[in-house]
Formats: C-alpha cells, structure tokens, sequence
C-alpha cells in the first residue's frame, strides 16, 4: 500500500524559504522509473507542477519557478524535500507529493496548506 | 509553457455521457501520448483516472475513457452517476521534461 504525507509549516513570511518534506512508504525511490513529484493549488484554483525527482536522482522543474525551486530526496529515510526561496503571498497554497510512474501520478498525499503572510 | 485549456465547466444528466476537452500545443498534448486526468472531489486530493492517454489504472470505472485527436485531449464519462461531480483536470507532458495541467472543469450532474 503506497501513502505519501507532506510535513511543514502552515505558515511562512514574504521572503522566507519553505522547506517540505514528502515522507512515503510502500515503495522504494531506487525503483527504476519511479518518481515523486511535487503538484500545488493555490485556494480555489488550479493544479500547478512543480517538481520532480526520479530514482536514479534525475530533477525537473516547472521553468517558471525553476530559479526558486529545489528537490531533494533521501532514499534511505524514505522522504523527498522541496525547498521554495523567496516566498510570497502568491505562493499561498496546498502543495501535495505524489508518486509518478507511467507519465502519471498515481498516489498523492493528502496536502498541506501552506501560507504567506506576514 | 501555458496552462492547457479546458471549459471551466460541464453539466450532464444522471445516466448521460459527457465529454472534457483538454487543448494543448504541438509541443505538448500533440506531440508525447502523455496526457493523464484527474478527479477532484471537494477538499480532497486528486485521484488519478486515466493515464498515458487512455488507460485505466486498476480500480477506475469503465465508464471513464480517454482519448486524444491533434492537439486536443478528451475525458469521457458515460452513465454520469452523481458521485462523478467533481473537478476534473487534464495533464500533460510538455517536453522539456516539464509538465503542465489545465485549468481545471468543474463537473456538474443535474
């Protein structure tokens, strides 16, 4: 059974880096072809991509956050981490982890809402 | 790299067929047979529907059903049932080794 949980803070002020963990279980990150991503939905819009680490430790990024943006994963904790600089109200949103595999992802965390305010 | 492009919404009956549209470019939905879609039920994560294109992961209804033509992906529900009501979102492979959704449809069954 694969889950995926997002840990991290609720709330950032402008300018602070964001950093959250993806913590899984029911799959290796050494697979061949597996990945986790990261997907965010500001409130009432759409999904955004963001990142993506696959498991031979190749990144992805959404080129227009790709300045911002960093991914991470440690294999042997069984977790992936993005960090996100100079964050801003814009960036108000509940960022979830997911599995990719096949072009897709397939299991997805619950989210954590995350908000920018000072 | 721009959004795909879906209607912000559809409307069906119980027991019709409906059909979602998810148009892209020749750089992304045209060129790769990656494109997946997703449901969305209020306050909950996405679930995965359909993937590279038409297929169903184990456990998705036969009633849901992917297709593509050009640059324009589609997301097909027949026998609409009321749980179907939800938020529906196309997402592609757009090269680049990025990857871009749509804006999302907001599913209604009358």
């Amino acid at each position: 059974q694969i889950t995926l949980k997002e840990s991290g803070p609720t709330l950032v002020k402008p300018t602070q880096t964001l950093t959250l963990t993806c913590t899984f279980s029911g799959f290796s990150l050494s697979t061949s072809g597996v990945g986790v991503g990261w997907i965010r939905q500001p409130p009432g819009k759409a999904l955004e991509w963001l990142a993506l680490i696959y498991w031979n430790d190749d990144k992805r990024y959404s080129p227009s956050l790709k300045s911002r943006l960093t991914i991470t994963k440690d294999t042997s904790k069984n977790q992936v981490v993005l960090t996100m600089t100079n964050m801003d109200p814009v960036d108000t949103a509940t960022y979830y982890c997911a599995h990719f595999f096949s072009g897709a992802n397939d299991y997805w965390g619950q989210g954590t809402l995350v908000t920018v305010s000072s | 790299q721009s959004a795909l492009t879906q209607p912000a919404s559809v409307s069906g009956s119980p027991g019709q067929s409906i059909t979602i549209s998810c148009t892209g470019t020749s750089s992304d939905v045209g060129s790769y047979n990656l494109v997946s879609w997703y449901q969305q039920h209020p306050g909950k994560a996405p679930k995965l529907m359909i993937y590279e294109g038409s297929k169903r992961p184990s456990g998705v209804s036969n009633r849901f059903s992917g297709s593509k033509s050009g640059n324009t992906a589609s997301l097909t529900i027949s026998g609409l049932q009321a749980e179907d009501e939800a938020d529906y979102y196309c997402c592609s492979y757009a090269g680049s080794s990025s990857w871009v959704f749509g804006g999302g449809t907001k599913l209604t069954v009358l």
